[in-house]
């Protein structure tokens, strides 16, 4: 079936250096796509979202590029701090307006000071 | 606002014992879900509601049942207990694709 997955499931950084989080995602049909950022014992907070009609989207500190040619999805993080250490999850939606959102497993960012 | 919020944080049953998790939001929004997060895995959806008194499956239902009688209100029950449903569960809510998340529960089935 379809899936979104990540392709490394831990990330290592020195603090103030810039993070890159990686994500594939093989339903071509999918139209919106969301990171979310878990910390040790909490829920899933929200970062930052795209739509499928854009390639790029900038938030504080953070940026996600989205490929369609290749199905992939990055979450860049500027000047990596050690309140970033976090799993980040890519979620996708495959249809306009639907809230159903289809997670992938998580990449584990550790923030060496 | 106090968000989503999600009752007990912790709970241990033991196998065949039923329970409710609570879910309740303050946000007046009509989307309501329920995760399950497994370790080493993404959240996987259980069940959800577009609204009072509509509610439907998600991706892993079978031994989890959902009513909504209130917008504020999603309760999760857990109708007979099996050690494979121990895991932390996440309730969240939300008006358009982006979910606000309550801090889960963690549950174990012995």
């Amino acid at each position: 079936g379809e899936s979104v997955g990540l392709h490394l499931p831990t990330l290592s950084v020195q603090e103030g250096d810039n993070s890159i989080i990686n994500c594939a995602y093989s339903n071509s049909a999918s139209d919106y796509f969301i990171w979310y950022k878990q910390e040790s014992g909490k829920g899933p907070q929200f970062i930052i979202d795209i739509r499928s009609n854009m390639d790029k989207r900038q938030g504080q500190r953070v940026t996600v590029l989205l490929n369609k040619t290749v199905k992939h999805l990055s979450l860049q993080i500027a000047a990596t701090q050690p309140g970033d250490s976090a799993v980040y999850f890519c979620a996708e939606s495959s249809r306009a307006g639907s809230y159903q959102l289809t997670f992938g497993k998580g990449t584990k960012l550790s923030v060496i000071p | 606002n106090a968000g989503v919020t999600q009752t007990p944080k912790f709970q241990v049953l033991k196998t065949g014992q039923s329970m409710t998790l609570q879910c309740a939001q303050d946000m007046n929004h009509e989307y309501m879900s329920w995760y399950r997060q497994d370790p080493g895995m993404g959240l996987r959806l259980i069940h959800y509601s577009v609204g009072a008194g509509i509610t439907d499956q998600g991706e892993v239902p079978n031994g989890y049942n959902v009513s909504r009688s209130t917008t504020e209100d999603f309760p999760l029950r857990l109708l007979s207990a099996a050690p494979s449903q121990t895991s932390v569960y996440f309730c969240a809510s939300s008006y358009s694709t982006k979910q606000y998340f309550g801090p889960g529960t963690r549950l174990t089935v012995t």
